[in-house]
């Protein structure tokens, strides 16, 4: 049974950071590419950014790209978005997925972010 | 980037019902497209890839269909659970979702 947990999220002033980890079991997370993809409220899914089975092979969407940082531990079967110089904009549900057939297939409960002063 | 639009907006049927929802990307994505089905306070749930293709313990009444920039998500027989919002998603160039068609109950 795949389980993806995120966890991170909260409150935080523009300008300053937040790291997020998705906890992953229930399968072989060292052979799987993983998502990061957001929503904000209200609104429709973004693609934040996308990482290799092994972490050697890593994008971003523009409105990220400078700014976020996709990492995973495949030995902890943990990933992870580090996220600088959040802005307004940036508020959203954060969710993991697992990628299959080059799509996020398997999705976790997401984490709520929330960029205000 | 490719932008896709989905329609209609809204889409009122009753239990047992087609649906047709349409999904139109403003370039080429070839058969690069997926469907997603979202219910209230859940996350996303792959339906289809690759424009035709069911992902796994999807049931039958879901089918997708066409390629280039045109295609369609079909369910056969409206279930009570099928009522949702659902999104679709290209990866020919990035990855860029619709702004979704919500199904609901007529």
């Amino acid at each position: 049974h795949v389980q993806l947990v995120e966890s991170g999220g909260g409150v935080v002033q523009p300008g300053r950071s937040l790291r997020l980890s998705c906890a992953a079991s229930g399968f072989a997370f060292s052979n799987y590419g993983m998502h990061w993809v957001r929503q904000a409220p209200g609104r429709g899914l973004e693609c934040v950014a996308i990482i290799s089975y092994d972490g050697r092979s890593k994008l971003y969407a523009d409105s990220v790209k400078g700014r976020y940082t996709i990492s995973r531990d495949n030995s902890k079967n943990t990933l992870y978005l580090q996220m600088n110089s959040l802005r307004p904009e940036d508020t959203a549900v954060y969710y993991c997925a697992r990628e299959q057939w080059l799509v996020p297939s398997d999705w976790g409960q997401g984490t709520l972010v929330t960029v205000s002063s | 980037e490719i932008v896709l639009t989905q329609s209609p907006a809204t889409l009122s049927l009753s239990p047992g019902a087609r649906a047709t929802l349409s999904c139109r990307a403003s370039r080429n994505v070839g058969s690069y497209l997926a469907w997603f089905q979202q219910k209230p306070g859940q996350s996303p749930r792959l339906l289809i890839y690759d424009a035709n293709n069911r992902a796994t313990g999807i049931p039958a009444r879901f089918s997708g269909g066409g390629s280039g920039t045109d295609f369609t998500l079909s369910i056969s027989r409206l279930e009570p659970e099928d009522f949702a919002v659902y999104y679709c998603q290209q990866r020919a160039n990035w990855y860029t979702f619709g702004q979704g068609t919500k199904l609901e109950i007529k």
